[in-house]
């Protein structure tokens, strides 16, 4: 089936930095979401793209869908404490089984106050 | 409007015994799933549920079964424990599936289960 590679696996940063992490697929999506998840907490949505090449903000947030439709970013400016957590790439596909959530195995995000 | 809630919260099973989950969404969601979520895995689908009455396998299904009788209900149930379902069980919902841009999946905040 499907797999995501999620990257870094972990990350320390400094409070006020900049963080980027990645997600790539060998298989194209026509959807890519963006998760985090807090401890103790289910998942939530961050960022939605529908569409390749399309960069979405939310915040200090910022996601865009690779042209390829292999791969999707996300950045998160200027990192403060609550960032802490778990950040989860997904993507989706149409139609029968492939509308189904595939999920990468998740950047935990760790920043030094 | 408590969205997706989940019951229990923490379970400690033997090997061998059974329970149920138990999954209520009040967004009048079609759409229904169950996941687990292992150190290091990320989610994974084990069941999903289109519309009441209907269900069908996700990625890991064995081992489980499910049930949609009500709409704003799914279980999630577990017939002979085994230690290999150790897991973070998410329950999510959505209002719709596949392309459209309503299609968030909603999480639940999770059932830690320990089997021993």
């Amino acid at each position: 089936g499907q797999q995501l590679n999620q990257s870094p696996q972990s990350m320390f940063i400094q409070e006020g930095e900049d963080v980027s992490m990645n997600c790539t697929s060998s298989s194209i999506f026509n959807t890519w979401l963006w998760y985090k998840q807090d401890p103790g907490e289910g998942p939530v949505l961050l960022i939605a793209l529908y569409k390749a090449g399309e960069l979405t903000s939310n915040g200090r947030l910022t996601a865009q869908f690779g042209i390829t439709r292999k791969d999707s970013f996300l950045n998160i400016s200027a990192s403060i404490p609550s960032d802490v957590g778990i950040y989860f790439c997904a993507g989706q596909n149409y139609g029968g089984s492939q509308g189904n959530l595939i999920f990468g195995k998740g950047t935990k995000l760790s920043v030094k106050p | 409007n408590a969205g997706v809630t989940q019951t229990p919260k923490f379970r400690v099973l033997k090997t061998g015994q059974s329970m149920t989950l138990l999954c209520a969404q009040d967004m009048n969601h079609e759409y229904m799933y169950w996941y687990r979520q292992d150190p290091g895995m990320g989610l994974r689908l084990i069941h999903y549920s289109v519309g009441e009455g209907t269900t069908a396998k996700g990625e890991v299904p064995d081992g489980y079964n499910v049930s949609r009788l009500k709409k704003q209900n799914f279980l999630l149930g577990l017939e002979s424990a085994a230690p290999s379902q150790t897991s973070v069980y998410f329950c999510a919902s959505s209002y719709s599936r596949a392309g459209m841009r309503n299609n968030e999946q909603f999480f639940g905040p999770g059932t830690r289960l320990t089997v021993l």
